[in-house]
């Protein structure tokens, strides 16, 4: 049964840096993509970067210089980390399997962003 | 960036009808396109893919179409349990949504 899971802190203060962890099960982070996606509240979804099954990673042009995907194969976990978080950054953050397509979601774990 | 642009933004049918929902791509996206419903409070949930693809376990009621810049989700007979936010994704290229159709029950 496949299953992703996100965790991190609810809220998080102004030019600080945001850290997720995202735990699968059910399938192998060497044999699908997993890719992290956000929503605004009351907004429309944004496609934040992805971790290939290499490796190697990709990420949005808009978010790039602040954004970094990581993960530990043996914990079945994916990482993000963002800086420099301002109050636009207030999203629920969802991680994905992205094999193509992004088949299965995670419940995803709403981050504010404020002082 | 591909821009997806959905329409229309706010929808009202009633229990039965067929609904169709449209997404527009800014480029040709080579039929790379899939459509989630998200219910409030809920993660997106995958019901078509590569355009006309119906995802394990979806009912035959939903069915996609289209190519080029132009695709389509049709709800063939409305069911309460519809009512959602229904976005489109393009993977063409790096993966961009639609701004999404609330879809509500007349």
């Amino acid at each position: 049964q496949v299953q992703l899971k996100e965790s991190g802190p609810g809220l998080v203060q102004p030019s600080q840096t945001l850290s997720l962890t995202c735990t699968v099960s059910g399938f192998s982070l060497t044999s699908y993509h997993v890719s992290w996606v956000r929503q605004p509240p009351g907004k429309g979804l944004e496609w934040m970067g992805v971790i290939w099954t290499g490796g190697s990673t990709a990420y949005n042009s808009l978010l790039k210089s602040r954004l970094s995907i990581s993960r530990d194969i043996s914990k079945s976990q994916v990482f993000l980390k963002m800086n420099s978080l301002q109050t636009e950054d207030t999203a629920t953050y969802y991680c994905a399997r992205s094999g193509d397509p992004f088949d299965y979601w995670g419940q995803g774990v709403m981050v504010t962003v404020s002082s | 960036d591909i821009q997806m642009t959905q329409s229309p933004s706010f929808l009202s049918a009633s229990v039965g009808e067929r609904v169709t929902l449209s997404c527009k791509a800014s480029q040709n996206i080579n039929k790379y396109l899939d459509w989630y419903q998200q219910k409030l409070g809920e993660a997106p949930k995958l019901l078509i893919y590569n355009t006309n693809n119906l995802h394990t376990g979806i009912p035959s009621r939903f069915s996609g179409s289209g190519s080029g810049t132009d695709y389509t989700l049709t709800i063939s007979s409305l069911q309460p349990e519809d009512v959602a936010t229904y976005f489109c994704l393009q993977r063409n290229s790096w993966p961009t949504f639609g701004a999404g159709t609330k879809l509500e029950l007349k």
